[in-house]
């Protein structure tokens, strides 16, 4: 079965800093990685995905991932943090093949970027 | 991009009773999906909704408590019925042009409240 875990409840970065939020996957076959953000009241939004390709994979607001096969990683990354990205973070998964489409989601992760 | 219509946006219900969650589509998509995000934690995949047929449920949720509609490929419903405080949630439709490659989208939730 597929799954998604992201290791870290939460991250605290300063604004300005780097920051990165983890998740790593488990799937039989080949892996459809996406991230999204929720801000509070909202729905979620998407942020970026990797099917194939490029292992680093850029997105919305500046955010970019990595795809590392080899540790089954897709962690979120950004050079340089907004206050702003403050919000909760998605990773989730969908497996390649007749699985019907659904995504399955970590169980996010909250980033605080103080000023 | 697809434009998703959720209604109502929020409510607060009696135990007992049912509630009906509308989604509306800008455009037609292949698949529909309803989650379900209880309170600090992540979304659970309730349901596909299938246009035409019975909907495919995940483990854990049956029909008669969660009977969904989806009469075309724009429009679906998820009713909570004989709800408890245990049904307190946000409840969100997700749509997909494909089933594999392409990122899903989400509509802004419903967030209901059992008293």
């Amino acid at each position: 079965a597929q799954s998604v875990a992201q290791p870290e409840d939460q991250v605290n970065v300063a604004e300005g800093n780097p920051l990165t939020v983890k998740c790593t996957y488990s799937v039989s076959g080949n892996p459809y990685l996406f991230w999204y953000v929720q801000y509070p009241n909202r729905g979620l939004q998407f942020l970026l995905k990797y099917i194939t390709g490029d292992n680093l994979v850029k997105g919305s607001y500046g955010f970019e991932a990595e795809f590392n096969k080899s540790q089954t990683s897709f962690h979120l990354k950004k050079p340089s943090a907004l206050v702003s990205d403050s919000a909760l973070y998605f990773c989730a998964v969908r497996e390649g093949g007749n699985q019907g489409g659904k995504l399955i989601f970590g169980q996010g992760t909250e980033l605080s970027v103080k000023p | 991009s697809a434009v998703i219509s959720q209604k109502p946006s929020r409510d607060i219900c009696q135990r007992g009773t049912s509630l009906t969650i509308q989604c509306q589509v800008d455009s037609q998509v292949t698949m529909m999906f309803w989650y379900r995000q209880q309170p600090g934690q992540s979304l659970t995949l309730i349901a596909t909704a299938n246009q035409g047929s019975e909907a495919t449920y995940e483990s854990g949720f049956v029909i008669d408590k969660f009977p969904i509609s989806r009469p075309n490929l724009t429009f679906s419903t998820l009713t909570v019925s004989n709800m408890s405080p245990e049904d307190s949630s946000i409840y969100l439709c997700s749509v997909a042009r494909d089933s594999e490659v392409t990122e899903a989208f989400f509509g802004q939730g419903t967030r209901l409240t059992v008293v």
